[in-house]
């Protein structure tokens, strides 16, 4: 079985603070996909990172960073610099080898920064 | 060029009754899955289609049904709607190839709200 758990629900900073936001997935498959979505208001997903299963490599683009680790079966989100415009809820999602189409979300971890 | 739309944006309708949703994917793209968001929750799967096929199905029940067409859009269909099916129906479409995964681009959903 898949599962994503996102235990920070809301979190509030204030703006050019860092936030890290949790991610922590459960699969038995030793190919799987990992990936974070942003949803604004608006309601559309924005795709901002994929990272596959044999790819520990952090990565960072912009003020994003994402760190992989295997062993704890996590795949945090940093923002450093927070600003306003990154309000929004965000989410982590999973999908694996025999589907690859089919993702499995987080529940979400809303992100307030404000001014 | 064009994302994933879907049509309607908005709609409401009443216990008992019927309701189709449309998905036109990015062009070139083979793939669509559907998604069903209740507030304050993440996507949950529901459908995913390929040439015309059914490829994966999610925990939902018969009421649900969905098709492809050959231009490869797609429509969702609800019937005997229940208050619990309000939510955001979001569309993703992607480019699966044999060599693996794609990422999925997700159009802007359609909020159905069932009174």
């Amino acid at each position: 079985a898949q599962k994503v758990t996102q235990a920070q629900t809301e979190i509030s900073v204030v703006e050019k603070e860092d936030v890290t936001l949790d991610c922590v997935y459960e699969t038995r498959d030793t190919t799987y996909y990992l990936f974070w979505y942003k949803q604004p208001p608006s309601g559309e997903l924005v795709f901002l990172i994929r990272r596959n299963s044999f790819d520990e490599q952090n990565e960072i683009s912009g003020r994003y960073s994402w760190n992989f680790q295997k062993s704890t079966s996590s795949f945090n989100f940093t923002i450093t610099a927070s600003q306003v415009v990154d309000s929004a809820v965000y989410f982590c999602a999973l999908s694996a080898a025999y589907n690859f189409n089919k993702f499995y979300f987080g529940s979400g971890t809303k992100l307030n920064v404000k001014p | 060029d064009a994302g994933v739309t879907q049509s309607p944006t908005h709609l409401i309708k009443t216990r008992g009754q019927q309701v189709t949703l449309r998905c036109s994917p990015i062009s070139g793209h083979k793939s669509v899955s559907w998604y069903q968001q209740v507030l304050g929750q993440g996507p949950q799967f529901i459908f995913q289609y390929y040439e015309k096929e059914e490829r994966g199905r999610g925990n939902f029940p018969d009421r649900f049904s969905a098709r492809q067409f050959p231009n490869y859009s797609s429509e969702l269909n609800v019937n005997a709607l229940l208050l619990g099916d309000s939510a955001l129906y979001l569309c993703a479409s992607s480019f699966p190839t044999g060599a693996g995964h794609n990422e999925q681009f997700f159009g802007p959903g359609t909020r159905l709200t069932v009174l």
